[in-house]
């Protein structure tokens, strides 16, 4: 059962650098989304997709693209990289109809920007 | 718009005593209400769920949670807490629009 499978799980980049964090899930889900998560703030959500073809954006998404070509996969990309996205990224996913539905979440990708 | 709080950043309790974390929300329609939990490095683990079926949540680990209308909370508890509780404690409500709106996290130290 591979669930929700982000990639990589450590990766160090240098300030200006571009760099694809990488999720995908076999679930089927239509719902995808990405979160950062950072000490005493809780998790925050960076951009969600309800299905292939459409994207929108969440409570912090300057800095960040994404696209969604295909239901399995929902690839976040960082165009130019800042110290402030210093962060540990989760990528989630769920059925999107019905709220009470279990959103399930990856391991987490820790990026460090310095 | 929807949003949840979490008293206490840090709770801190002896392995055997009552576990208590509180959460409140707030929500202008009938709310979906989640508790996840993170153990170090690891990502968010599903503890249980209210979805109004009914107000008494009993979930996975011995974990359970009320969801009270009248106090708009939904504090998570455990009769007797283990050394493996330690861990992160997230609250979420989710809104319309399927996004989860988490609380900032409530950390549970157990002690021996």
């Amino acid at each position: 059962n591979a669930g929700v499978t982000q990639t990589p799980k450590f990766q160090v980049l240098k300030t200006g650098q571009s760099m694809t964090l990488q999720c995908a899930q076999d679930m089927n889900h239509e719902y995808m989304s990405w979160y950062r998560q950072d000490p005493g703030m809780g998790l925050r959500l960076i951009h969600y997709s309800v299905g292939a073809g459409i994207t929108d954006q969440g409570e912090v998404p300057n800095g960040y693209n994404v696209s969604r070509s295909t239901t399995e996969d929902f690839p976040l990309r960082l165009l130019s990289a800042a110290p402030s996205q210093t962060s540990v990224y989760f990528c989630a996913s769920s059925y999107a109809t019905g709220l009470g539905n279990t959103i399930y979440f990856g391991e987490g990708s820790w990026l460090t920007v310095v | 718009a929807q949003s949840v709080t979490q008293l206490g950043s840090h709770v801190s309790v002896s392995e055997g005593a009552l576990v208590l974390l509180r959460c409140n929300y707030s929500s202008s329609v009938p709310p979906y209400l989640f508790w996840y939990v993170q153990y170090p490095n690891q990502g968010l683990q599903l503890l249980l769920k209210y979805t109004s079926a009914a107000t008494l949540v009993k979930g996975i680990n011995g974990f359970e949670a009320e969801f009270k209308k009248s106090e708009t909370s939904f504090h998570l508890t455990k009769p007797s807490a283990h050394m493996s509780d330690a861990a992160e404690y997230f609250c979420a409500v989710r809104e319309a629009g399927t996004a989860l709106i988490f609380g900032k996290g409530t950390t549970l130290s157990v002690s021996s």
